[in-house]
């Protein structure tokens, strides 16, 4: 059974860089889309972007190219960094696996709280 | 329009079957996927490619589609459905893309 743990900073100020790293546990990188999703705090999902075991990325537009998203396929992880972070970025993170159309595996869940 | 449209809120007996739609035009040609997520957990996967269930999931849940309209029928609803669901799809430029979400309330 795959799973999926995620770590990284909780709390940030305004204008720093959001970090998060998600390690792939009982599968392989390879034919998934390793994904992104943000919850704000009594919102709905929000996509925020994958990425391939080829390195291939493919982000929301709406993020206006401050997130990056990189995969180690040594170590079995990949990573979200989402640049000059405000209030707004405040939320739930999620990484979850991508499948068919689909994000059948993920993360528990990692709070972000953006406040000076 | 990429956007996925969800009715906020839906109530059902307990016991009965209810159905939660999404609409969207991106549904005439991608298929659609439904999440449950109940407060404080992760979006559970119920249903897949419009119709699919992955395994471990009680047979209560089905999914349908026609049209621009994708649904999630709950059969025999029980108090333990109660949730958010969230229906979630795809544009032509391969953006990923989440309906409002319906919050399920089993009276």
């Amino acid at each position: 059974q795959v799973q999926l743990q995620q770590w990284g900073a909780g709390l940030l100020k305004p204008s720093e860089t959001l970090s998060l790293t998600c390690g792939v546990f009982g599968g392989t990188l390879s034919g998934y889309r390793w994904t992104w999703v943000r919850q704000p705090p009594g919102k709905g999902l929000e996509w925020i972007g994958e990425i391939l075991d080829s390195g291939y990325t493919n982000n929301n537009p709406s993020l206006k190219s401050r997130a990056t998203i990189s995969i180690d396929t040594s170590d079995n992880h990949f990573s979200l960094r989402l640049a000059s972070v405000t209030a707004a970025d405040t939320g739930i993170y999620f990484c979850a696996r991508g499948y068919s159309n689909a994000f059948d595996f993920w993360g528990q869940g990692t709070l972000v709280n953006v406040s000076s | 329009s990429s956007e996925l449209t969800q009715d906020p809120v839906v109530s059902v007996a307990l016991g009965q079957t209810v159905r939660i739609t999404c609409r969207g035009d991106n549904l005439r040609t991608y298929f659609a996927s439904w999440y449950q997520q109940k407060p404080g957990q992760a979006p559970i996967l119920v249903i897949y490619n419009r119709s699919t269930r992955p395994s471990g999931i009680p047979n209560r849940f089905s999914g349908s589609g026609s049209g621009n309209t994708a649904s999630l029928t709950i059969s025999g609803t029980q108090a333990g459905d109660e949730a958010d669901y969230y229906c979630h799809s795809r544009d032509a430029s391969e953006r990923r893309i989440f309906g409002g979400g319906t919050r399920l309330t089993v009276l």
